[in-house]
């Protein structure tokens, strides 16, 4: 089994929806992150989250939002989605824990979401 | 703005030549960096890493180096071999600061027969 799990692999919606893509991981892993990837502008961090209680902006977060249920998931909200939020989407857990970071990231197989 | 730039989009190799991937940053604050490979329809996976207070490393077929004063890193492969074709994403840290992966724009490698 997979050890950072994405759902759903892929979405198509409409302009205004509002949509969920959910992140769930088994590596007991306390930091977790959502990226997104475009063509030509490799992947940019969105949100993250060192632990339950803890959620950062990244550099791209408006019109996102995050909820971080428990150490395993992390899920991203796009409240009103719009056209230029389609994109490939990426959830990653990192180990914190050990005291020398160095964030080596585990990636999940990434959500292909698409917004008419 | 930028702060870690791949500037070739694609590279073709032939398989059992060295494929040299490319990396610039303009953050002199990044002590960390990072190659990741991704193949399509899968999330990237770590392949190597080299801390700012070395200039090498190697694992296998992949060698590292960073140049420091010309803010430059590059991926060495050798041999390349067909199941190196990927693309690949070059990311910088700052470890002791924001903590938090910059990645570049990522380079595709195709290893030709």
């Amino acid at each position: 089994d997979a050890d950072v799990t994405q759902t759903p692999r892929n979405r198509i919606t409409k302009t205004g929806k509002r949509i969920m893509l959910e992140c769930s991981q088994t590596k007991g892993h306390d930091r977790m992150y959502w990226y997104r990837q475009d063509p030509g502008l490799g992947l940019r961090l969105i949100y993250y989250s060192f632990d339950v209680k803890d959620i950062n902006k990244g550099e791209i977060s408006d019109g996102y939002s995050v909820s971080r249920q428990a150490q395993a998931k992390f899920s991203l909200s796009l409240e009103s989605a719009i056209p230029n939020q389609t994109a490939l989407y990426f959830c990653a857990t990192s180990d914190g824990t050990s005291g020398t970071i160095t964030d080596t990231q585990y990636f999940g197989p990434g959500t292909r979401l698409t917004v008419l | 703005d930028q702060q870690v730039k791949q500037n070739s989009p694609s590279l073709s190799v032939q398989e059992g030549r060295i494929s040299i991937l490319n990396c610039d940053y303009t953050n002199s604050m990044f002590d960390y960096f990072l190659w990741y490979k991704k193949y399509p329809a899968e999330g990237p996976t770590f392949l190597i890493s080299i801390s700012s207070i070395k200039d090498k490393n190697e694992d296998g077929r992949f060698t590292v180096f960073l140049n420091k004063s010309a803010k430059h890193l590059s991926l060495h492969i050798v041999p390349s071999q067909p199941g190196d074709s990927a693309v690949y994403f070059c990311a910088a840290i700052h470890i002791q600061g924001a903590q938090k992966l910059v990645f570049g724009q990522g380079t595709r490698l195709t290893i030709n027969p």
